[in-house]
């Protein structure tokens, strides 16, 4: 089965600076998708970001992009600039690529504290 | 609708009383997940249905659990003589149709607090 680890329960960074959030994942797949979802206290998960695994090409969205390392299974999440509405819990997810596997695999979250 | 949403927002229960949770997702999504995500840890899959058809449902925890989807729209969630250990929130998430990284749409959840 595919577990996925977040090993930083909580982070703290200054506004405007910039934060790297780690995702480690264990899978003997070839072919997943990775994603980070932001949960803010209303509770609504929110996509940031994915990724498709055969894709060497780091994804990128405006202020977010990630570090792909696939040999090393590590996803990592780089906000820049970062604002005071980023302040979120972030979770690392996978799904299989595998034909009929349907469900998300979470990491247990960070917590993102963002200081004025 | 726009979104996915779920009702209620909160819900109470005394335990061993049952409850129903409600989820409206995005309408022509034809699949729609159920989590349950405890505090302070992430969603864990209970179950999936695409269409009326529930395909997967290896998630869920005991037999008290129950879903259903009956006209491939709206479903709930239902649980049987609530434990507190079933106190979390459950969150409700659906998907257009076609294939590849498609986005999940997640609802806002519903907490359950069993007393």
């Amino acid at each position: 089965a595919q577990t996925v680890t977040q090993s930083q329960p909580e982070m703290s960074v200054q506004e405007a600076e910039t934060v790297t959030l780690s995702c480690t994942y264990d899978t003997s797949e070839s072919d997943y998708y990775l994603f980070w979802y932001k949960q803010p206290p209303s509770r609504q998960m929110i996509l940031v970001i994915r990724q498709e695994a055969y894709k060497q090409q780091n994804a990128t969205e405006n202020r977010f992009s990630v570090n792909f390392q696939k040999a090393a299974k590590s996803f990592s999440l780089k906000i820049s600039d970062s604002q005071l509405g980023d302040a979120a819990m972030y979770f690392c997810a996978y799904r299989s690529a595998r034909r009929g596997a349907q469900k998300l695999v979470f990491g247990q979250g960070t917590r993102l504290t963002i200081n004025p | 609708g726009a979104g996915v949403s779920q009702s209620p927002r909160y819900k109470v229960a005394k335990r061993g009383q049952d409850v129903a949770l409600r989820c409206d997702p995005i309408s022509g999504h034809v699949s729609l997940f159920w989590y349950q995500q405890a505090l302070g840890q992430g969603p864990e899959f209970l179950t999936y249905f695409q269409n009326e058809a529930q395909l997967d449902k290896s998630g869920l925890p005991s037999d008290r659990f129950f879903a259903e989807r009956p006209e491939g729209s709206v479903s709930t969630l239902k649980i049987q003589r609530t434990q507190q250990e079933d106190s979390a929130v459950y969150l409700c998430a659906s998907r257009g149709p076609g294939k590849g990284a498609n986005v999940l749409t997640f609802g806002a959840g519903s907490r359950l607090t069993v007393l």
